[in-house]
């Protein structure tokens, strides 16, 4: 039982280029997100799926597209990365919504983008 | 969205109890609280959820007034290992909408 998993875990990009952070949980939960986190502050949800074939932006969606691709995985795109998409990038899963059970988290992926 | 407030960072020794306090006056009626631990460099982990009086599990203790304005995440005879960035976290009371990561409280234990 692997929890939440993530790749890759370090990615160097430049200017415009385009990549995806991928994201699979195998603990059969339904709802699943990507955050991001900035150098000293919290995780800020970029966009979340509740269920399989569903998918809701969060408080910073902009620059960002996401799939949920079946039930256990659920990527997230940059199609043309920018210095400001700089951050670690955390992928959650729950059972539920968000509001009375626990998230799950991955290992983040740590992108830099020159 | 309920927000949260606690304090940015706090210093303790080994062996200390420490007691995070986080407010958050605009809680709805179905909001639970949560406590999330973060080390450098990894994922938060879940700590503690309680929705009113004290819960307690192998790691800490939550302690919640009859108003649930605050709450307040105890942990017993801290170590070196406990130092890491604790979040409080409520629901907003709409179903699948989002928890709310706030900057959190850097704890250090020195020994």
């Amino acid at each position: 039982n692997a929890g939440v998993t993530q790749t890759p875990k370090f990615q160097v990009l430049k200017t415009g280029q385009s990549m995806t952070l991928q994201c699979a949980q195998d603990m059969n939960h339904n709802s699943m997100y990507w955050y991001r986190q900035d150098p000293g502050m919290g995780l800020r949800l970029i966009y979340y799926s509740a269920s399989e074939g569903t998918t809701d932006k969060g408080e910073v969606p902009n620059g960002y597209n996401v799939s949920r691709l079946n039930k256990r995985e659920f990527s997230l795109r940059l199609e043309s990365a920018a210095p400001s998409q700089t951050s670690v990038y955390f992928c959650a899963s729950s059972e539920v919504g968000a509001n009375q059970e626990t998230q799950y988290f991955g290992p983040g992926t740590r992108l830099l983008v020159l | 969205l309920a927000k949260t407030t606690q304090p940015i960072s706090m210093d303790s020794y080994e062996g200390q109890e420490v007691n995070i306090t986080c407010s958050h006056n605009n809680i709805a009626t179905n909001d639970y609280i949560t406590w999330y631990q973060q080390f450098p460099s990894q994922g938060p982990r879940f700590i503690i959820q309680g929705y009113k009086t004290k819960v307690t599990n192998e790691v800490a203790s939550l302690f919640i007034p009859a108003d649930r304005k605050s709450s307040t995440l105890s942990l017993p005879r801290v170590s070196l290992s406990d130092t890491a960035v604790y979040y409080c976290l409520v629901g907003d009371g709409s179903g699948y909408s989002t928890l709310t990561f706030g900057k959190g409280t850097m704890l250090l234990v020195s020994p």
